[in-house]
């Protein structure tokens, strides 16, 4: 089973500033089957990022995603106050799995 | 407007079995896989497995196989999740989502439907 590790595990930062979230896999992922979610309280999980870097329809393009092989990254541009939530990344493999979760909140 | 509606929240004791279901409206039913995730209270996301509704083909993760019994219904755009015997473990939120079958991404998410486990 892919091992993802997210990191940071809490990311303080004000409205307008860059937020860069990192997601390593324990052994390469094919990039077309890298996600990104973002979970606000209380809601179900939202698909914002697949193929590491295909923006979901809908989805600002504030959000990015790069990376490849075991090195994945969501790059938020500019936050905005509606983006302060839980982000997820996932893989698609043999048996899926998730990260555990980077918290992106209000320095 | 696709749309993934789950059943209400259930309490249950434990011993006891539950089916809870995922009812897709607004797209093909049998082009997309259905994926059922769990989230414990204040825990991150855990992928339990996939079913093809074109097939009822179903796939687990090692963590899950054996425990829940995943099936689907595409006469009625239904997918299930299922449990012969709760335990005081299982109580979570527990997701469907619609799976797109060349990203592996789950694309579109039910309300989820909290269960409650206990004695």
């Amino acid at each position: 089973e892919i091992v993802l590790t997210q990191s940071p595990g809490t990311l303080s930062l004000s409205p307008g500033e860059r937020a860069t979230l990192s997601c390593r896999a324990s052994q390469s992922v094919s990039s077309s089957y890298l996600a990104w979610y973002q979970q606000k309280p209380g809601q179900a999980p939202r698909l914002l990022i697949y193929g590491a870097s295909s923006r979901a329809t809908g989805i600002p393009d504030r959000f990015s995603g790069s990376g490849s092989g075991t090195d994945f990254t969501l790059t938020i541009s500019r936050l905005e106050p509606e983006d302060f939530a839980v982000y997820y990344c996932q893989q698609y493999g043999s048996s899926p799995t998730f990260g555990q979760g980077t918290k992106v909140e209000i320095k | 407007e696709v749309q993934l509606v789950q059943s209400g929240a259930e309490v249950k004791k434990p011993g006891e079995s539950l089916r809870i279901s995922c009812k897709g409206s607004g797209y093909s039913f049998t082009s997309y896989w259905i994926s059922w995730v769990r989230q414990m209270p204040g825990k991150g996301l855990e992928w339990m497995g996939r079913i093809d509704p074109s097939d009822s083909y179903t796939n687990y993760s090692p963590s899950f196989q054996g425990h829940v019994t995943i099936s689907a219904d595409k006469s009625i755009s239904t997918a299930y999740l299922q449990w012969s015997s709760l335990k005081a473990s299982d109580t979570a939120m527990y997701y469907c989502a619609r799976t797109d079958i060349w990203s592996g991404s789950l694309d579109y998410w039910g309300q989820g439907t909290l269960v409650t486990v206990s004695s």
